[in-house]
């Protein structure tokens, strides 16, 4: 089954800053990859999606890069504030009707003004 | 996107009993996940409820624990039997937020916070 790896756990970073979180994953099959922002106590909020036959998608400060070649995908989040701390979660899945999500493990990233 | 609620938002509960967890959505879905968040951890897929069929259990999710009901396309229960305190965790369900028979977004109810004493 599919297995997806998320680095750092943990980022710290100065208000303006840029963030990168990176996950790879092992099944060759999979095509969705989506990313969850987890605020304490909250339930996860997507934030931004990609399918396999786009390499690249932004949503203002926020973008996701997709390497298929190399199973990798990454996340990118400019010009951080405050409220972008939070846990973050990547995903994937086959992206075909009703297939469930497998998430990596968590990035807690801490913005500090 | 669908709206979810979850029943009950949290609850306290003796080890060896059991607890049903209801999640309701706003539209006909045809797939629902549940997942369990343990403390300070990531989402892990307990099950995915069909109507109409018995529910597929991941790995190490067995029936007899986690038996799952789905009488019909906007409604399913998840019932965490026989408790221990292990078994505390948040539960949350989740819907594909696509237009039926396509892939889509996957979106998650409040989740149930559960604490086994």
């Amino acid at each position: 089954g599919e297995n997806v790896e998320q680095h750092p756990s943990t980022l710290s970073v100065q208000e303006g800053d840029s963030a990168v979180i990176k996950c790879t994953y092992s099944d060759s099959a999979s095509n969705y990859f989506p990313w969850y922002k987890q605020e304490l106590g909250k339930r996860p909020q997507l934030i931004i999606d990609i399918r396999s036959n786009v390499g690249e998608k932004k949503d203002q400060r926020i973008a996701v890069t997709l390497n298929k070649t190399a199973k990798h995908f990454s996340l990118h989040i400019t010009e951080t504030q405050p409220e972008d701390s939070a846990v973050y979660f990547c995903a994937a899945s086959s992206n075909q009707a009703g297939t469930a999500l497998i998430f990596g493990k968590g990035t807690t990233l801490s913005v500090s003004s | 996107s669908a709206v979810i609620s979850q029943k009950p938002s949290r609850d306290i509960c003796q080890r060896g009993t059991s607890l049903t967890i209801q999640c309701q959505v706003d539209s006909q879905v045809t797939m629902m996940f549940w997942y369990r968040q343990q403390p300070g951890q990531s989402l892990t897929l307990i099950a995915t409820a069909n109507q109409g069929s018995e529910a597929t259990y991941e790995s190490g999710f067995v029936i007899d624990k986690f038996p799952i009901s789905r009488p019909n396309l906007t409604f399913s229960t998840l019932t965490v039997s026989n408790m221990s305190p292990e078994d505390s965790s948040i539960y949350l369900c989740s819907v594909e937020g696509g237009l039926a028979g396509s892939p889509g977004p996957q979106y998650f109810g409040p989740g149930t916070r559960l604490l086994v004493l």
